[in-house]
């Protein structure tokens, strides 16, 4: 079946400090590849959407600079929040589908701690 | 803009009772969204639970069921019997079914039943 793994599924990083997360897809091709956050208290909010071949579409309020995203093949991408400070902190979620209309697989999240 | 609203907060139910979870969506932006439902069982990630993209028809998957009411704007979840095990986080979302597959969650909401 279809399944997407994250890692690290928590980490702890120091304010001021960079943190990098992956997503892997298995058992089918990620064509696209959407990061979402949920903060404390909230819902899951779309940090960027990302596919194959084509420029990565951040969300306002989320940037390339604060988070650079790498999708380099159908099954990797990647995430770095960088200068991470308290606000960076909650579950990041990565989302893969193989194309429109057809179903977003989920991992199980990196959870962020700020300290 | 887009957006969903959900029954906030903790719902408690006893095993073998009705649930009822509400949502209600608003797609300014979208001419028909896809909506779906998510869960969110403890120490998973995501899962789709079901989803409907047609107006007027209803969803269904492991007792629960949705129906898309296009003039009331709502994609409520229902179940006539719940089990223990259906304690988790349910999420109604929406997206316009592009090939980049934004997903507009609701706020979640905790279902917990008692045995």
């Amino acid at each position: 079946g279809a399944l997407v793994y994250q890692y690290p599924r928590r980490t702890i990083c120091k304010s001021g400090t960079s943190m990098r997360m992956e997503c892997q897809a298995v058992g089918f091709q990620a064509t696209s590849v959407a990061w979402y956050r949920q903060s404390p208290q909230k819902t899951f909010e779309l940090i960027a959407l990302s596919t194959v071949n084509s420029a990565i579409k951040y969300e306002q309020n989320f940037t390339q600079e604060k988070f650079p995203i790498s999708h380099p093949n159908l099954s990797f991408s990647s995430m770095t929040v960088l200068n991470a400070y308290l606000e960076d902190r909650g579950l990041y979620l990565c989302g893969a589908r193989t194309g429109a209309n057809t179903e977003v697989f989920f991992g199980k999240g990196t959870r962020l701690t700020v300290v | 803009g887009d957006s969903v609203t959900q029954t906030e907060g903790q719902v408690t139910v006893s095993e073998s009772k009705s649930l009822i979870i509400n949502c209600t969506y608003s797609a300014t932006s979208i001419g028909y969204p896809n909506l779906f439902w998510y869960v969110r069982y403890p120490g998973e990630g995501l899962q789709l639970l079901l989803k409907v993209i047609t107006a007027g028809q209803k969803g269904s998957s492991r007792g629960f069921e949705a129906t898309y009411n296009k003039e009331a704007t709502s994609f409520h979840l229902q179940k006539a019997s719940v089990q223990e095990s259906d304690s988790a986080v349910y999420y109604c979302a929406l997206s316009g079914g592009s090939a980049l597959g934004r997903l507009h969650f609701g706020a979640g909401t905790q279902l917990i039943v008692i045995p």
